[in-house]
């Protein structure tokens, strides 16, 4: 299986900081990595897929880049509903594997 | 629109099996992937298995290749993840969800708590 391993595992941040989120899978996975938030008691909300593709409603202080093995989430202003853990997933293997997740504390 | 749906929460003992449904609506089912994933207490999030209801071909991670089975009835549209012989460590919240055409799982059910215990 393919290794995803996310850095920081938690942080804490100030309303209106930009905070970034790096994720590095353990081989290539070319573009194919996925962005999801979750909060207690609810479902993964998917942000952004194929690495940098925004999903719809999601809004655009989030935005996520990179290819091959190193990934960055960026939540460009820190805002208070965001406070959850953000994982990465790769969907490049037919088996996923999600990055043990980051908490981001406000 | 899109919907999954899952079925309510259990509680088991351990060495019994589980059982679970996913029911979607609101695009063609047999076109999508539907994934499980799991979430035991303070941990993260957990792949488990995927199942493509067009064909009905499985992928299952492989800490659970033996002991989970996805299966589909499309002709009421819903996935069924059973896993048996549970121990404590299976209690988490099980989460059904679509893959979407661009990558990753785009709808989500609302998951399933369930419990292991003696």
């Amino acid at each position: 299986d393919i290794q995803m391993t996310q850095s920081p595992s938690s942080l804490s941040a100030s309303v209106g900081d930009r905070v970034t989120i790096t994720c590095r899978a353990g081989q290539s996975i070319s573009s194919y990595l996925n962005w999801y938030q979750h909060k207690p008691g609810n479902a993964p909300k998917l942000l952004i897929s194929a690495g940098s593709s925004l999903q719809s409603g999601v809004p655009s202080r989030f935005s996520g880049s990179g290819s091959g093995t190193d990934f960055t989430l960026t939540i460009s202003s820190l805002q208070p509903e965001d406070l959850a853990t953000y994982y990465c997933q790769q969907s490049y293997s037919s088996r996923w594997t999600f990055g043990q997740g980051t908490k981001v504390e406000i | 629109q899109v919907q999954v749906m899952q079925s309510g929460a259990e509680v088991k003992k351990p060495g019994a099996s589980l059982r679970i449904s996913c029911k979607a609506s609101g695009y063609t089912f047999a076109d999508s992937y539907i994934h499980w994933v799991r979430q035991a207490p303070g941990q993260g999030l957990e792949w488990m298995g995927a199942i493509y209801p067009g064909d009905h071909s499985t992928n299952y991670a492989q800490k659970l290749v033996g002991r989970v089975t996805l299966t589909t009835d499309t002709s009421t549209t819903t996935v069924y993840m059973e896993l048996n012989s549970l121990t404590l460590e299976d209690t988490a919240v099980y989460f059904c969800a679509r893959e979407s055409n661009y990558g990753g799982a785009d709808y989500w059910g609302q998951g399933t708590p369930v419990t292991v215990t003696s």
